[in-house]
């Protein structure tokens, strides 16, 4: 079945150091893909997400891009901040009537001052 | 636009009982998606109301049920509630046509 496996944490930075948060997917067909941020005592929201091969979703300095040959969608932000400590989860959502959004295990992400 | 809400946001059960969650989609979102949040298991899905019928459903017993009005506001409920129960139940809702999700921020669910 569908599936996501990302890189698993803590992973502590230092403020202003590069991040990148690794993600694999196992579909069938082309899923739309997604990561979502949780900040602490908080629900999801949505970073950034692709639709298609190729795609390269961004947001608030985030990016990421849809990699078919590789089944990938790592995340990567070029200088992060304190305020990005938070658990990001990668999903994908299957291209079946309807929603079905599957997670990956979330990385909680620690950046020091 | 008022964004996903829940309700309520923390509730505490007792093994036996069971227990309703409400969830009021953002207006004009059709789609109403429930997950449980845990930590061994993440995020898992359970199912997916649209227009009042439930499109889509996770692996959960069916011990977990939901249903939807036809104003897209979607209850969830869970009977003869277990210890493995508790978690972080998140509702989701999209409109017809976008693929993303949006997000409340979940009721926390703790059984006794």
């Amino acid at each position: 079945g569908d599936s996501v496996t990302q890189m698993e944490g803590p992973v502590t930075l230092s403020e202003e150091a590069f991040l990148t948060i690794n993600c694999t997917y196992t579909a069938t067909g082309y899923p739309s893909l997604f990561w979502y941020v949780q900040y602490p005592g908080e629900g999801l929201q949505l970073l950034l997400k692709a639709t298609k091969a190729d795609d390269k979703g961004s947001n608030k300095g985030f990016e990421a891009t849809y990699r078919k040959e590789t089944t990938s969608f790592h995340l990567e932000k070029g200088s992060v901040q304190v305020s990005d400590s938070a658990v990001y989860f990668c999903a994908l959502s299957p291209l079946t009537g309807g929603f079905k959004t599957i997670f990956g295990a979330g990385t909680r992400l620690f950046v020091k001052a | 636009k008022a964004g996903v809400t829940q309700t309520p946001r923390y509730l505490i059960k007792t093994r036996g009982q069971q227990v309703t969650l409400s969830c009021s989609p953002i207006s004009g979102h059709r789609s109403v998606s429930w997950y449980q949040q845990t930590p061994g298991q993440g995020l898992q899905f359970l199912f997916e109301y649209f227009s009042e019928t439930q499109r889509n459903k996770g692996n959960f017993p069916g011990r977990f049920s939901g249903r939807q009005f036809s104003n897209s506001r979607s209850e969830m409920n869970v009977s003869t509630l277990e210890l493995g129960d508790s978690a972080l139940y998140l509702c989701a809702s999209s409109s017809q046509v976008q693929e993303t999700q949006y997000f409340g921020p979940g009721t926390r669910l703790l059984v006794l």
